[in-house]
């Protein structure tokens, strides 16, 4: 079965510095990656997703997330975070079935920026 | 374009009593999903629907749970009757056939008192 486990559970980072945020994922294929973000109140929203190619991937608000096959880890970073960052970020993995598809996620990082 | 859309927004009731939650996927999607979101288990999926059909309902947590698609676009997830432990925040998405990306709606958050 898959799982995705995201190790912090909560990170605080000052305004301006540079953020990490660890996924790992148990998977027997290769695998479809996704990172979500969930601000206060709200629905989740895509960032990026990785399915095949480079495994650099840009996203949304300036992140980006780098593909690592042999650590299987897919981590979010952002260069320079700024308040609006503050939100909830999970990570999630997919599998493509012959009828749909299903993703399972971590249990999500939450990220308070200090001003 | 209109996203997903979910009612109510917010929900509080009585124990005992029947909760319906409603979701509106986007057009032309063919993949529905139902998530559960609290603070103990995190975000589970419930069930979810592919052309209107259930494909895997393994995540409803008991008999007290039912979600129908009567068409592409309208779904209902009932709890009857409901209990305290179900208070949470219930998310619909809905999928492209054949991709992978979910889009979620902005949730009902419900409280059973």
């Amino acid at each position: 079965a898959q799982s995705v486990t995201q190790p912090d559970i909560h990170i605080t980072v000052s305004e301006g510095a540079s953020l990490e945020l660890r996924c790992n994922y148990s998977y027997g294929a290769t695998p479809y990656l996704f990172w979500y973000v969930q601000s206060p109140g709200q629905g989740l929203q895509l960032l990026l997703k990785y399915f095949s190619g480079d495994t650099l991937v840009q996203g949304i608000k300036g992140f980006e997330a780098e593909f690592k096959r042999s650590q299987s880890s897919f981590n979010l970073r952002k260069p320079s975070v700024h308040w609006s960052d503050a939100a909830e970020y999970f990570c999630a993995v997919g599998m493509i079935k012959a009828a749909g598809n299903k993703l399972t996620f971590g249990g999500g990082t939450r990220v308070l920026v200090k001003p | 374009d209109a996203g997903v859309i979910q009612s109510p927004r917010h929900e509080v009731t009585e124990m005992g009593q029947e909760v319906t939650l409603r979701c509106k996927p986007i057009s032309g999607h063919n993949s529905l999903f139902w998530y559960r979101q609290t603070m103990m288990r995190g975000l589970e999926l419930l069930i979810y629907f592919n052309n209107n059909v259930p494909i895997d309902d393994s995540g409803m947590p008991e008999d007290r749970f039912s979600a129908k698609m009567p068409n592409a676009s309208f779904s209902t997830l009932k709890i009857q009757p409901s209990e305290p432990r179900d208070s949470a925040v219930y998310f619909c998405a809905s999928s492209p056939d054949g991709q992978e990306t979910q889009y979620f709606g902005p949730g009902t958050r419900l409280l059973v008192l």
